[in-house]
């Protein structure tokens, strides 16, 4: 059973296109994450939430809107796709930060979007 | 802004040497950090984790922070050509209830055999 999974594994679609990806976590995670992957590795955080709650919203444009329906999913839809969103998109899950300070992230196996 | 800035490398290492990674963070509010191994074309998998000044071994890995500094490194004793990655460190940041990991932009590893 796969801990974190996100759908689809791979986009290719033209500028100006809508799309969307799913994401879904078994770990009985509070708080998940969309994290974007560009072309040089860079990881940034995009948005968090936790228990279907907006935590995070990075400097990210509106564009992007995420949507968590229940503390297991947090999906994510791109408006009026740009060439610049071409990146890999990653989605986390993590159990509770406590007095510990843990914040482990446990990763989707992302989902690489191409815009054309 | 909060960072952590790792060499992008790439490092290359023999078979058998010890690989010595290293990355600075900006935030001194941090209290964990995290080493990542990634892959290419894969998703980023837990190496180390470390949350107090000093090392801490796990097999052929050893993970060392000092806050004081700000700095962590990980050490790859006997690298393997299998340990040839991307090394992502991390450290959380942000207030309580807004917390997320920082992620620098990796060291590419190659292990010459």
């Amino acid at each position: 059973d796969t801990a974190v999974s996100q759908t689809p594994k791979y986009l290719v679609t033209q500028m100006g296109n809508d799309k969307s990806i799913k994401c879904e976590q078994n770990l009985g995670h509070d708080t998940m994450y969309w994290y974007k992957q560009d072309s040089k590795k860079f990881l940034k955080i995009m948005f968090s939430y936790n228990n279907k709650e907006l935590i995070i919203n990075e400097t990210v444009p509106n564009r992007f809107s995420p949507k968590s329906p229940d503390k297991a999913h947090l999906n994510l839809h791109i408006n009026s796709l740009e060439l610049g969103d071409s990146a890999v998109y990653f989605c986390a899950s993590s159990p509770p930060w406590g007095r510990s300070n843990t914040g482990e992230l446990f990763f989707g196996e992302g989902s690489r979007l191409t815009v054309l | 802004q909060k960072e952590v800035e790792q060499n992008s490398g790439p490092l290359s290492v023999p078979e058998g040497a010890i690989a010595s990674l290293n990355c600075t963070y900006s935030d001194r509010g941090s209290q964990s950090f995290f080493w990542y191994r990634q892959y290419s074309g894969k998703s980023p998998e837990l190496i180390m984790s470390i949350y107090s000044n000093g090392d801490k071994e796990d097999g052929r890995f050893t993970a060392q922070l000092n806050k004081a500094s700000q700095y962590v490194s990980l050490l790859i004793r006997d690298s393997q050509p299998s340990d040839s990655a991307t090394y992502l460190c991390a450290a959380s940041s942000g207030d309580t209830g807004r917390r997320a990991l920082t992620f620098g932009s990796g060291t590419r590893l190659q292990v010459q055999p």
